[in-house]
């Protein structure tokens, strides 16, 4: 089944301690994403990958890191999470093809609460 | 990255047809429009995307009118299972400069028996 898949989904932790949320894509995706969710703010882009071993900055990167060393798998890194971090995060990739529609495929989400 | 608008809420029964309309009147040449379905604390899904004129797939249809300045979601014989949040985006395609989707607050339908 083609799909997204994010770990943990739930996440509990407290101000400082390093964590990795993984993202995992088996559709072959060249690009991908990560994005935050809060009350009254929507989606908002954290980082995004054309492929691998490049990336770049969304809209708040603050706070966060990301690699993509392989094609299916781009994790985001909290090197030293806050309060202000508590939020639904969320996973994207998509095909990169010319002259067809944007796709982007979501995972389930991972909840993450920063005490 | 235009600005789209969209009405916070609608409500409608099942059975009738809903049409979600968005503004987006600094649209660039470039710019596709998009629309995603969320359901609570699940990730965005994929409805339709369009450039101008009408797009229709098995879910939803897409009617744009020649100025491009605003777009009408249209969804055929709603159920309960429609009951969700609609956003609109606007922007360049992956493949056409851009890199990301920019979410606004969305419009959030609620059907009714």
């Amino acid at each position: 089944e083609a799909q997204v898949t994010q770990n943990p989904r739930y996440l509990i932790t407290v101000t400082g301690k390093k964590l990795t949320v993984t993202c995992s894509q088996n559709m072959n995706h060249e690009y991908m994403s990560w994005y935050r969710q809060d009350p009254g703010l929507g989606l908002r882009q954290i980082y995004y990958s054309m492929n691998v071993e490049v990336t770049d900055k969304g809209d708040v990167p603050e706070g966060y890191k990301v690699s993509r060393k392989e094609k299916r798998n781009f994790p985001l890194i909290l090197e030293s999470p806050s309060p202000n971090q508590t939020s639904l995060y969320f996973c994207a990739s998509s095909l990169l093809r010319t002259g067809r529609s944007d796709e982007q495929y979501f995972g389930p989400g991972t909840r993450l609460t920063v005490t | 990255l235009a600005k789209t608008t969209q009405p916070i809420s609608m409500d409608s029964y099942e059975g009738q047809e809903v049409n979600i309309t968005c503004s987006h009147n600094n649209i660039a040449t470039n710019d596709y429009i998009t629309w995603y379905q969320q359901f609570p604390s699940q990730g965005p899904r994929f409805i339709i995307q369009g450039y101008k004129t009408k797009v229709t797939n098995e879910v939803a249809s897409l009617f744009i009118p020649a100025d491009r300045k605003s777009s009408t979601l249209s969804l055929p014989r709603v159920s309960l299972s429609d009951t969700a949040v609609y956003y609109c985006l606007v922007g360049p395609t992956l493949t056409g400069g851009g890199n990301k989707l920019t979410f606004g607050t969305g419009t959030q339908l609620k059907v009714e028996l």
